[in-house]
């Protein structure tokens, strides 16, 4: 069965602090890996990726992959309170989208 | 990345009614949208894969009589919720994939109140 799992659940840091998130998969026919920001809305995309050992890096944001151990990892340093949302993690393999549970951040100020 | 509409962003409407929701692909011809509901503080729940000119493919659990989906356009995408009830409550989410298929733009959600 095709499972994405994301740790942890949820996570409290202060202002200033990196975090990372973890997101893990099982899944046959790997075709990507995306991830999210939802805050009060639908999510927002954020990266995608698709090779091992490629970072993808936006602001204070980035990402990367590791197709043999199966699993991404989202780094968030200096956050703000800005970055407080559940951030999701999804498996494509091909026109399946499976989604973790995400993992919810509070930035404390 | 695709830009993707939906509209109303906010109903609520008596038990027993129908709603109908659209999701518009504003910037790229989708031939699949996906429909997702959201209930609160829970991760989003695939609740069918639209596809343009043909039926919808419901996941299971999910009543095809209830939710009505219509994917007339390569544009455009509508989700009827039957005889709303206060269970149907919920986030209602479209999405379409672009990117070679491998990438997936929310559009900005649907919240029903059914009272």
């Amino acid at each position: 069965e095709d499972k994405v799992v994301q740790s942890p659940l949820s996570l409290v840091v202060h202002e200033g602090d990196t975090v990372t998130l973890n997101c893990s998969y099982e899944v046959t026919n790997f075709r990507s890996l995306l991830w999210y920001k939802q805050e009060k809305k639908a999510p927002t995309f954020l990266f995608m990726l698709t090779s091992s050992g490629i970072e993808k890096k936006s602001g204070r944001l980035s990402s990367i992959l590791d197709k043999k151990e199966l699993f991404s990892i989202l780094n968030i340093t200096a956050t703000q309170t800005g970055d407080s949302a559940v951030y999701l993690c999804a498996v494509n393999t091909g026109n399946q989208f499976y989604f973790g549970t995400g993992t919810s951040l509070t930035v404390i100020p | 990345g695709a830009v993707v509409s939906q509209h109303p962003s906010w109903v609520i409407c008596k038990s027993g009614t129908s709603v109908k929701i659209e999701c518009r692909s504003l910037d790229f011809q989708a031939t699949t949208m996906f429909w997702y509901r959201q209930f609160p503080k829970q991760s989003l729940m695939l609740m069918a894969t639209s596809n343009e000119g043909s039926k919808a493919t419901y996941e299971q659990g999910v009543e095809k009589d209830k939710f009505l989906i219509n994917h007339a356009s390569l544009t455009l995408s509508t989700l009827t919720v039957t005889s709303a009830h206060p269970e149907d409550s919920s986030f209602y989410i479209c999405s379409v994939i672009a990117g070679g298929r491998w990438t997936q733009y929310f559009g900005p959600g649907t919240r029903l109140l059914v009272l």
